[in-house]
């Protein structure tokens, strides 16, 4: 079976701190794809990254960056200099080769940066 | 803004009502997925529809059905509402060549149904 495990509920951050979250993830399937999906108050959920199981090189997008380690199958994703807009809930997800796009939601990390 | 398109944003239902929430997918886009959303929970899939057929299903009853258009637009019906069927519902839409199923869902900013 399939999961994702987001074992931060919430997390609250100073303005320009790091903050880093994490994400767990199982599957058996051998070819597979994890994302990182933020979804403001709006509800909307905001495509953030994706990342297939044959590339775990790692990515940084300005201020967001991303560790994906197969050997502990983790994917975990930072903030550097936190600002007040990062705030948010953040959901890691994962999708196998289903012929679906049936993603495995984790639970989310609620993301509050203060003033 | 990702283009998807859904209606109502809000609404309210009695228990054993049913309800009909709509989406309109991105422009170009030929995949439809419906999620949940609990309270404080991650979204679980309902269903996918592609080429205007269910092609995927969740751990979700039949009272929980849906339809995609020529135009991909989408429903999703419920039938029998419960009280735990509140929750923020999601549609999602995507292009798929048939072949991969690998890349990134847009989503709507969803319906939030309450059940009373």
């Amino acid at each position: 079976a399939q999961k994702v495990t987001q074992a931060q509920t919430e997390i609250s951050v100073v303005e320009k701190e790091d903050v880093t979250l994490d994400c767990v993830y199982e599957t058996r399937d051998t070819t597979y794809y994890l994302f990182w999906y933020k979804q403001p108050p709006s509800g909307e959920l905001v495509f953030l990254i994706r990342r297939n199981s044959f590339d775990e090189q790692n990515e940084i997008s300005g201020r967001y960056s991303w560790n994906f380690q197969k050997s502990t199958s983790s994917f975990n994703f930072t903030i550097t200099a936190s600002q007040v807009v990062d705030s948010a809930v953040y959901f890691c997800a994962l999708s196998g080769a289903s012929g679906t796009y049936k993603y495995i939601f984790g639970t989310g990390t609620r993301l509050k940066v203060l003033a | 803004e990702t283009g998807v398109t859904q209606s109502p944003t809000h609404l309210i239902k009695t228990r054993g009502q049913q309800v009909t929430l709509r989406c309109s997918s991105q422009s170009g886009h030929n995949t439809v997925s419906w999620y949940q959303q609990a309270l404080g929970q991650g979204p679980q899939f309902i269903f996918q529809y592609y080429r205007e057929e269910e092609n995927g299903r969740g751990n979700f009853p039949p009272r929980f059905s849906g339809l995609q258009f020529p135009n991909y637009s989408s429903e999703l019906n419920v039938n029998a509402l419960e009280l735990d069927d509140s929750a923020l519902y999601l549609c999602a839409s995507s292009f798929a060549s048939g072949r991969e199923w690998g890349g990134e869902l847009f989503f709507g900013e969803g319906s939030r149904l309450t059940v009373l």
